[in-house]
């Protein structure tokens, strides 16, 4: 059984360029939440989909918006690319109310 | 912003030796979860403790929680070089699904 797949691994971007980043679920999972991750910081909460849609956003600007698919993958989409939205951007998906489960991650440079 | 703060931000140990984790957090929480990432790759879910748990064991590792004084730590026990990696607290605040917010980590660095 996979688990939390993200897609790609490596990015570079210019600034104001778009990016899609794109996770799919561990099998069983209808629930993706994305997280942003500064070095030597920890992850941020970014938002949460089930049932195709958002259900909760954190601290972030419209700029990052996101898409649930009836198959419970995601994509994580951020405009207007900022030399500060370089990042780790991790996936996680659980079952429900179940254990979160992270993907290896999608690592952004901007430039 | 940040949740939990973990302390120390760095440790380092000899192999053999127990590391402890310390992890304060601000609001009320409904469990308290701990994290391993090993070289800023993904997550690897330790243990979770809830909030009318005190202690709990797994393996070589043990988490106690405080919710009087909204602290959690973790303690590994014989470490191993292995164990290198950065350890991360995380509260789950909602009583539905997992939101997390994270504390910015410690780094633990285990000499063999």
């Amino acid at each position: 059984d996979a688990g939390v797949t993200q897609s790609p691994t490596h990015l570079i971007k210019t600034r104001g360029q778009q990016v899609t980043l794109r996770c799919s679920p561990k099998s069983g999972h209808d629930t993706v939440s994305w997280y942003q991750q500064a070095l030597g910081q920890g992850p941020q909460f970014i938002f949460q989909y089930y049932e195709e849609e958002e259900r909760q956003r954190g601290n972030f600007p419209d700029r990052f918006s996101g898409h649930q698919f009836p198959n419970y993958s995601s994509e994580l989409n951020v405009n207007a690319l900022l030399l500060g939205d370089s990042a780790l951007y991790l996936c996680a998906s659980s079952p429900g109310t179940g254990e979160a489960f992270f993907g290896q991650g999608t690592r952004l440079t901007v430039v | 912003s940040q949740q939990g703060e973990e302390d120390p931000q760095a440790l380092s140990i000899q192999e053999g030796e127990n590391a402890t984790m310390n992890c304060s957090y601000k609001t009320s929480i409904n469990n308290l979860q701990w994290y391993r990432q090993n070289s800023g790759r993904g997550l690897v879910h330790l243990i979770l403790i809830r909030s009318n748990e005190r202690e709990k064991h797994s393996g070589r590792l043990r988490v106690t929680l405080d919710t009087s004084k909204k602290s959690s730590s973790l303690l590994i026990t014989a470490s191993r070089a292995a164990d290198t990696a950065s350890y991360f607290c995380a509260t789950d605040t909602s009583t539905g699904r997992r939101a997390l917010t994270f504390g910015s980590g410690t780094r633990l660095q285990v000499q063999p």
